[in-house]
């Protein structure tokens, strides 16, 4: 089977800073996402990509970029990060109708 | 937009008794979507429980159940005898499918405690 890896597993930075999470997937899969998860919000979707270098925006893009360079990897941007942002974010790939996510990455800002 | 309702945020069962989760939903674009289960064990990530994309059909998973009732529009978790082992936080979801990217909606979730 094939695995979802996310990195880093806790990121901690400023406010104001630039910060980076990056997902892998080994499943070969085409479509990736990246949804936030906050307590009691449920999973928010950020960014999806259909494919390599594909970008669609989710209903919490605003704040955020992603990349889609390669198949296997989606990398998601917090582009300044806020003390309300301090979430779980969960990275997710797709195959038919069923989605396989990563572990998640805790954002912690100070 | 799409909305998933879990009127439950926390639910406490003792071992062997039945269970329910409630789940009720809205689709803007479709009138009938998929419908999953997703659980998150302890120490685990996000997985799939159980999905059903037909409407009136029932789905079943490791002793949980769920029926999809377009007419009520819920899709609520059920299982007979609950373990310990199903501790977990339960979220259900929808997706109004299509070739661009298949989204899928949750719900805030609902943990579930399974008290020995």
């Amino acid at each position: 089977g094939g695995i979802i890896t996310q990195t880093p597993k806790f990121l901690i930075g400023q406010e104001g800073q630039k910060l980076t999470l990056k997902c892998q997937q080994n499943f070969n899969h085409d479509t990736m996402y990246w949804y936030r998860q906050d307590s009691g919000k449920g999973l928010r979707l950020i960014y999806y990509s259909i494919t390599e270098n594909d970008l669609q925006k989710g209903d919490l893009s605003e704040g955020y970029d992603a990349s889609r360079e390669k198949k296997s990897s989606f990398s998601l941007t917090v582009t300044s990060a806020q003390k309300n942002e301090m979430a779980v974010f969960l990275c997710a790939s797709r195959t038919g109708n069923t989605l396989y996510f990563g572990e998640g990455s805790r954002l912690i800002v100070v | 937009g799409d909305s998933v309702t879990q009127t439950e945020g926390q639910v406490t069962v003792s071992e062997s008794k039945s269970l329910i989760i409630n789940c009720t939903y809205s689709a803007t674009s479709i009138a009938y979507p998929n419908l999953f289960w997703y659980v998150r064990y302890p120490g685990e990530g996000l997985q799939l429980l159980l999905k059903v994309i037909t409407a009136g059909q029932k789905g079943s998973s490791r002793g949980f159940e769920a029926t999809y009732n377009k007419e009520t529009t819920s899709f609520h978790l059920q299982k007979a005898s609950v373990q310990e082992s199903d501790s977990a936080v339960y979220y259900c979801a929808l997706s109004e499918g299509g070739n661009m990217g298949y989204k899928l909606t949750f719900g805030t979730g609902t943990s579930l405690l399974v008290d020995p």
